[in-house]
């Protein structure tokens, strides 16, 4: 089944700096990649995903980027700031077992210190 | 603006009891999921429903059963509680073409 490794479990920044979280997958197969940010306390919340017939995708400050010959993907935050902070998980799901199946990462705790 | 409601924040019980962690959304979806959270281990999932009164297995469903009489709810069952059940349950819930709508979690504690 679907293997998804998530680099690194945490990571500490100044308010400004760029933060990218870096996951790899193990079937081909997958085609479909979301980000979920767990701020101290709350649910997980979608904050950009990406499918398999599209490179990178940007939202604002954050973006995503896809190498599938690689199996691995990223999460990019620029101009970090303090409410940033939240541990972030990546996914991947994989066509044969259905689009909402997901394997999750184990998640990177990001700190971002004003 | 979807909600997905956990009937318990909190639930302490003791081992060998049966436990019933209720899920209930109301935006008519029918994709319906339950997983578990432990620090390091991200999100794992339990059971899953595509449908009414359908279940499937997903990477750790020892020791859980699930119901899902109506579209709109779906439950977990501890048959009868151990302490590596001791954990933060997160439902979830989507229509199939977004992402995953979660639940506020229960963490549940077996003494």
């Amino acid at each position: 089944g679907e293997n998804v490794e998530q680099h690194p479990s945490t990571l500490s920044v100044q308010e400004g700096d760029s933060a990218v979280i870096k996951c790899t997958y193990s079937d081909s197969a997958s085609n479909y990649f979301p980000w979920y940010k767990q701020e101290l306390g709350k649910r997980p919340q979608l904050i950009i995903d990406i499918r398999s017939n599209v490179g990178e995708k940007k939202d604002q400050r954050i973006a995503v980027t896809l190498n599938k010959t690689a199996k691995h993907f990223s999460l990019h935050i620029t101009e970090t700031q303090p409410e940033d902070s939240a541990v972030y998980f990546c996914a991947a799901s994989n066509r044969n077992t259905g689009f909402q199946k997901l394997v999750f990462g184990t998640g990177t705790r990001l700190l971002v210190s004003p | 603006d979807v909600k997905v409601t956990q009937s318990s924040r909190y639930l302490v019980k003791r081992t060998g009891e049966k436990v019933f962690l209720e899920c209930v959304q109301d935006m008519d979806h029918e994709n319906m999921f339950w997983y578990r959270q432990d620090p390091g281990l991200g999100l794992r999932l339990i059971y899953f429903s595509y449908d009414v009164k359908m279940k499937e297995k997903g990477d750790i469903p020892e020791g859980y059963s699930v119901s899902r009489e109506k579209k709109e709810r779906f439950s977990l069952i501890l048959e009868s509680a151990s302490t590596s059940q001791t954990s933060m349950y997160l439902c979830a819930s989507t229509p199939g073409d977004r992402g995953l709508f979660f639940g506020s979690g229960t963490q549940l504690s077996v003494l």
